[in-house]
C-alpha cells in the first residue's frame, strides 16, 4: 500500500522559493511504472496540476505551461522522495499543495495529505 | 483545449441516489476520466477510472454503491444508497500527453 507523506514550510515570503517534499513508502520514485505529480488547490483556481517527474531509463518532466518558467520537480532516489520547488512567489501561489502518484499510464491513484503554503510578507 | 466541466453542486436525500456529470470538451469525447472524492483538510481519494465505453475500474476500498458510466462526451459518477459520509467534493480528472486536467468539482450535500 503506497503512502505519500508531505512536509514543507507553511509560510513563505513573496519573491522567495517554495519547497515541499513528498516521502514515498510502498513504492519507489525510480519505478518505471509510476509518475510523481504535484497539484495545488486554491479557492480561486480549484485543483491545478503543476507537473510531474518519472523514470523510464532516464528522468522525464512535464510541467504546466503557466508555471513552467518557475517550477522544478526533483526526484531523490536515496531518500525515495520527490520535491517541488516554485520560485518568484506571489500571493497568488497561496494554496494547498498535494503530491500524487500515477501508475501504468492510468490516472492519479494515490494522494498525499496536502501542505498549506501561504505567501505573505 | 482539454477542459472538464462539472456542475458546482448536487444534493439528494439520505438513502437516495445522486448522479454527477463531468463533460469533456469538444474533440475529446473518447478520453477516459477519473473520479476523486475530497473531504476538507485531507488529501483527495481516488474512486475510479471511467472509460469512454462506460466501463469503470474502481480503486481499492471504493464502496460498491459508487459506480461509473459514460455517454458521448459525458462521464458519470452515481452514488447509490447515499450515506452521510458521502457528503464531500467530487472532482473528475483526465490526462493527455504532458498535461493533466481537473474539473471544477461538485459539492455533494446529503439532505
Amino acid at each position: 500500500q503506497v503512502q505519500l507523506q508531505q512536509s514543507g514550510p507553511g509560510l513563505v515570503k513573496p519573491s522567495q522559493t517554495l519547497s515541499v517534499t513528498c516521502d514515498i513508502s510502498g513504492d519507489s520514485v525510480s519505478s518505471t511504472s509510476a509518475a510523481w505529480n504535484w497539484i495545488r488547490q486554491s479557492p480561486s483556481r480549484g485543483l491545478e496540476w503543476l507537473g510531474r517527474t518519472y523514470y523510464r531509463s532516464t528522468w522525464y518532466h512535464d510541467y504546466e505551461v503557466s508555471v513552467k518558467s518557475r517550477i522544478a520537480i526533483n526526484p531523490d532516489t536515496f531518500k525515495n522522495q520527490f520535491s517541488l520547488e516554485l520560485n518568484s512567489l506571489t500571493p497568488e501561489d497561496t494554496a494547498v499543495y498535494f503530491c500524487a502518484r500515477e501508475l501504468n499510464g492510468d490516472p492519479i491513484d494515490n494522494w498525499g495529505q496536502g501542505t498549506l503554503v501561504i505567501v505573505s510578507s | 483545449q482539454l477542459v472538464l466541466t462539472q456542475s458546482p453542486s448536487a444534493s439528494a436525500s439520505l438513502g437516495a441516489s445522486v448522479k454527477l456529470t463531468c463533460t469533456l470538451s469538444s474533440g475529446h469525447s473518447n478520453y477516459a476520466i477519473a473520479w476523486h472524492q475530497h473531504y476538507p483538510n485531507q488529501g483527495p481519494r481516488y474512486l475510479m477510472k471511467v472509460n469512454s465505453d462506460g466501463s469503470h475500474i474502481k480503486g481499492d476500498g471504493t464502496p460498491d454503491r459508487f459506480s461509473g458510466s459514460s455517454s458521448g462526451a459525458e462521464r458519470y459518477l452515481t452514488i447509490s444508497s447515499l450515506q452521510s459520509e458521502d457528503e464531500a467534493d467530487y472532482y473528475c480528472q483526465t490526462w493527455g500527453t504532458g498535461v493533466r486536467v481537473f474539473g471544477g468539482g461538485t459539492k455533494v450535500t446529503v439532505l
